[in-house]
């Protein structure tokens, strides 16, 4: 069974550019989820989807992020403009359906590495 | 709010010798802790979860932790590091407010000297 896949692993774009991170959770996996770690520092919740549904948004830095789940499946994380400090590496993780701490974890990605120059 | 402490950014053992890595977190009367390792070009992997009961638990590459709620703390453990358990570290909560929102450390960097 795969698991979760990201694209691409590294991405390198100048400042005002655009950027666009893919996320293919583990198939049947209801729960996707985006980290970002900035800077070597811990890493952060950015959001949570249920199937298509936005659950959680409340770790979004500002509106220059969108993140979309069209028809649940894959999940997009796009940056525009990017700024010099977007630059970090963002997880994507999945979970199974009605998952929560006593039955279950969330798989990880490896990661997009993000530099804006 | 919630955090998590790890207070080394770097480690380096020899191998076969024995490690730990430490964490402390704040808050939370039952908190929900996690060990994930990140190798080089790998995602971050699970080694072990406390939810509840024995406060030693075991992981999977040899790896245990220790829950100690009087100190805050959950540090990892192994007792004859390998050189392939060089990576990344990172010590983890479960969100109060949440049952599906992590909150990391910072992470360790383990270095294994031949």
């Amino acid at each position: 069974e795969a698991g979760v896949t990201q694209f691409p692993s590294h991405s390198v774009i100048e400042k005002g550019q655009t950027v666009t991170l893919r996320c293919d959770p583990i198939s049947g996996h209801d729960n996707l989820y985006w980290y970002r770690r900035v800077m070597g520092k811990e890493i952060k919740f950015l959001l949570h989807f249920v199937k298509e549904s936005k659950q959680d948004e409340s770790g979004m830095p500002n509106n220059r992020f969108l993140a979309e789940r069209t028809g649940g499946t894959y999940s997009t994380l796009k940056v525009q403009p990017a700024e010099l400090e977007d630059s970090g590496v963002y997880f994507c993780a999945s979970s199974p359906p009605r998952a929560g701490w006593g039955n279950t974890e969330a798989f990880f990605g490896q990661g997009t590495r993000l530099t804006v120059v | 709010a919630q955090s998590v402490t790890q207070p080394d950014i770097h480690i380096t053992v020899s191998e076969g010798a024995s490690l730990e890595l430490r964490c402390n977190y704040s808050y939370g009367a039952t908190p929900y802790l996690f060990w994930y390792v990140q190798s080089p070009g790998q995602g971050l992997q699970l080694l072990l979860k406390y939810f509840s009961g024995d406060t030693l638990v075991q992981g999977i590459k040899g790896f245990e932790a220790e829950f100690k709620r009087s100190q805050s703390s959950f540090n990892l453990r192994k007792p004859s590091v390998h050189w392939s358990d060089a990576a990344e570290y990172f010590c983890a909560v479960g969100a109060v407010d949440s049952s599906y929102k992590l909150i990391f450390g910072s992470g360790t960097r383990l270095l294994v000297r031949p």
